[in-house]
């Protein structure tokens, strides 16, 4: 049971344009939600988070978007650059006796083309 | 400051062997989580150690276990491999307690392949 979904597996949008990843769950528990970016033979790097109790959250280029009731987020990336191309993670937390844990989705395939 | 460090890189076992993987946390953190990520799937949590004890584990058998040594050093045991358990193994460290969101930092993973 997959409890993060990205249903997207790639997406290809030109230089300067939006790129929107979405992501949606089913586990209301979640408290954060979180964007991790990812190249080839890296780890995953954190991108940008948002708390469950806010609906948008900005960073530079990047905003979070939450729709809590929907259980769907997004993220937005204006303008989108050539060095954006990565697979992109959709994250979600939950804790249980102290512990915190991120439960992924399967990423989408961002390719910027110039 | 030094960032997550995984070793080995790359790794071939056979079904059955016992494999050892380490990670050395980012300098200042004391929460180390390990995650499997097979192909074409997101990382899966499988635990995480707090102060040297296991504090949270994911849908993972015993023959997955960890240890986290006094300088927050990490490693991840995994006896009696299977051909599903080649993977790339993530280890990511945190500093637990305060603040609202506690960034995990990730290393660059350890690629296993069971034949």
């Amino acid at each position: 049971d997959q409890q993060v979904k990205q249903n997207s597996p790639s997406l290809s949008v030109q230089e300067g344009r939006i790129s929107i990843l979405n992501c949606d769950y089913t586990n209301s528990m979640f408290d954060y939600f979180l964007w991790y970016k990812k190249y080839p033979a890296e780890g995953p790097t954190f991108l940008i988070s948002i708390s469950s109790i806010k609906d948008k959250n900005e960073d530079g280029r990047f905003t979070v978007f939450l729709n809590k009731s929907a259980k769907h987020l997004s993220l937005h990336i204006v303008p989108s650059q050539p060095g954006d191309s990565a697979v992109y993670f959709c994250a979600a937390r939950s804790s249980r006796a102290g512990s915190y844990q991120l439960t992924f989705g399967k990423g989408t395939k961002l390719s910027v083309i110039p | 400051e030094t960032g997550v460090t995984q070793s080995p890189t790359h790794l071939i076992k056979t079904r059955g062997q016992q494999v050892t993987l380490r990670c050395s946390s980012q300098s200042g953190h004391n929460t180390v989580s390990w995650y499997q990520q097979a192909l074409g799937q997101g990382p899966q949590f499988i635990f995480q150690y707090y102060r040297e004890e296991e504090n949270g584990r994911g849908n993972f058998p015993p023959r997955f276990s960890g240890l986290q040594f006094p300088n927050y050093s990490s490693e991840l045991n995994v006896n009696a491999l299977e051909l599903d358990d080649s993977a790339l193994y993530l280890c990511a460290s945190s500093l637990a307690g305060g603040g609202s969101y506690n960034e995990q930092f990730f290393g660059p993973g350890t690629r296993l392949t069971v034949l």
